[in-house]
């Protein structure tokens, strides 16, 4: 399985963007890049996914390197509730559609 | 529209004990799964599920059990807990399909074994 590189903590301005990097140097053509966060006590949220472009949607921005061995989620203007635990995640091409391995992740904070 | 629905959220049991930990989605979703957070260790997947009468085992299914028997309920079993298994348990689904990675969380259910 492609395994995540993330920083353990992050913090991040009010208002300002937040980029938070991953690496996944181990990545294999067909693994999506997946992002999900955890607002404390919460389950898990869907923010992102993408293979090979770059992705926009209503809460986040995902880039990907043309080497496909990194990634960065960017939150354009970063709130007090994007305070989270960030997780970015390969899906496991030999397993059944899915599955998902979830690491550490990134404590992002962002203060007033 | 419920979505994923986890019960109970709260349990105290003894060592040796058994209960069983319900999941059950109204999504019609194939996937669903089982997942332990611990603090610092991120989410680990224990069992899942890609569709009725169909389980496998994910990275840490030893002490848990599972059945489907229907697309919407997903149950794990604890057969005789351990203080090993006190953690923060989420139920998950999605609709497997191969360009949607987006899966549905329960709120969690935490257990303590004592």
């Amino acid at each position: 399985d492609a395994k995540t590189t993330q920083p353990t903590s992050m913090d991040c301005a009010e208002g300002r963007a937040a980029n938070l990097p991953c690496n996944h140097s181990t990545i294999s053509g067909n693994e999506y890049v997946y992002w999900y966060r955890q607002i404390h006590s919460q389950g898990p949220q869907y923010i992102i996914h993408g293979l090979k472009n770059n992705e926009t949607n209503e809460m986040a921005s995902l880039i990907i390197t043309e080497d496909r061995k990194s990634s960065t989620l960017i939150l354009p203007h970063a709130t007090l509730r994007d305070t989270a635990v960030y997780y970015c995640i390969v899906r496991d091409r030999g397993s059944t559609l899915g599955r998902l391995y979830f690491g550490r992740g990134t404590q992002l904070t962002v203060w007033p | 529209n419920a979505g994923v629905t986890q019960t109970p959220k709260f349990q105290v049991l003894k060592t040796g004990q058994s209960m069983t930990l319900q999941c059950a989605q109204d999504m019609n979703h194939e996937y669903m799964s089982w997942y332990r957070q611990d603090p610092g260790m991120g989410l680990r997947l224990i069992h899942y599920s890609v569709g009725a009468g169909i389980t496998d085992q994910g990275e840490v299914p030893n002490g848990y059990n599972v059945s489907r028997s229907t697309t919407e309920d997903f149950p794990l079993r604890l057969l005789s807990a351990a203080p090993s298994q006190t953690s923060v348990y989420f139920c998950a689904s999605n609709r497997g399909t191969p360009n949607t990675g987006e899966l549905f969380f329960g709120e969690g259910s935490r257990l303590t074994v004592l």
